[in-house]
C-alpha cells in the first residue's frame, strides 16, 4: 500500500515571498503523481500531472519537480499571492489500482 | 466550473437508510473517480469506473456501491447508513483510464447521517 507524506502540515508566508513543499512517497512503484490545489469550500483542482520520466512542469508562478530516486516531489510558488493560498495536495496513481493522496499543505499567504 | 455535476448538494437522512448519489462527468470523458472526504481525514478513493466498466477499487465498503451507465453517468450508492458516513462525497472524472490523465473536480455531496 503506497504511502503518500506531504510537509510541511501548514504554512505561513508574506506576499510576494516564494515558498516550497514537498511530497514523499518511499518507492517509485507508480504511474503518475498529481498535484492538485483546493480552495476552502471549493473543490479540488488539478496542477499538475506527473510521470516517472517526465520533466518539471509550470503553470504561471507555480511549478513542481519530481526525484523518483530520492522519492519526493516539490512544489514551488514564486511571488507568493494572497490567492495562493490553498491546502496543496499530491496523490500518486498506483497503475491504476488505487489513488492514494497525502494529506495536504495548507498554505496561508498574508497580504 | 470543472463541468463535472453532482446532486444532490446536500443530504441529510437517518441510520440505517440508503441514499443514491449522481455524477455527470465533464462531455467527453469516460472515466469517472467517486472519492470520501470524512471530518478531519483526508481524500480516500472508493471506486473508479471506466466507459461503464469498474476499473479500480479502493476504501470502498461493502455497504456501498457503484455503477456507471451507458450515457456515463454515475451513481454511488450507500445503504445501511451509519453516523461515520456522514462526509462530503466528490466525483471526479478523466479523459481516459490512465493516470497520466488530470481529474476534474466536482462541486461535491455532503451526507449527514443524524
Amino acid at each position: 500500500i503506497l504511502n503518500v507524506e506531504q510537509s510541511p502540515q501548514s504554512l505561513h508566508v508574506q506576499e510576494g515571498d516564494s515558498t516550497n513543499f514537498t511530497c514523499s512517497f518511499p518507492s517509485s512503484n507508480f504511474y503518475a503523481l498529481h498535484w492538485y490545489r483546493w480552495e476552502t469550500a471549493k473543490s479540488p483542482e488539478a496542477l499538475f500531472v506527473m510521470t516517472l520520466n517526465g520533466d518539471e512542469k509550470k503553470k504561471g508562478r507555480i511549478s513542481a519537480t519530481l526525484n523518483t530516486k530520492e522519492g519526493y516531489s516539490y512544489l514551488y510558488i514564486k511571488g507568493s499571492q494572497p490567492e495562493d493560498s490553498a491546502t496543496y495536495l499530491c496523490a500518486l496513481d498506483n497503475y491504476g489500482q488505487n489513488f492514494v493522496f497525502g494529506p495536504g499543505t495548507r498554505l496561508s499567504v498574508l497580504p | 466550473d470543472s463541468g463535472v455535476t453532482q446532486t444532490p448538494k446536500h443530504l441529510i437522512t437517518a441510520t440505517g437508510q440508503r441514499v443514491t448519489l449522481r455524477c455527470s462527468p465533464r462531455s467527453g470523458d469516460l472515466s469517472v473517480y467517486w472519492y470520501q472526504q470524512s471530518l478531519d481525514q483526508g481524500l480516500q478513493f472508493l471506486i473508479q469506473y471506466y466507459n461503464g466498466e469498474e476499473r479500480a477499487k479502493g476504501n470502498i465498503l461493502e455497504r456501498f456501491s457503484a455503477q456507471q451507465f451507458p450515457d456515463l453517468h454515475s451513481e454511488l450508492n450507500l445503504s445501511s447508513l451509519e453516523l461515520g458516513d456522514s462526509a462530503l462525497y466528490f466525483c471526479a472524472s478523466s479523459l481516459g483510464l490512465a493516470g497520466v490523465y488530470k481529474q476534474y473536480f466536482g462541486p461535491g455531496t455532503r451526507l449527514t447521517v443524524t
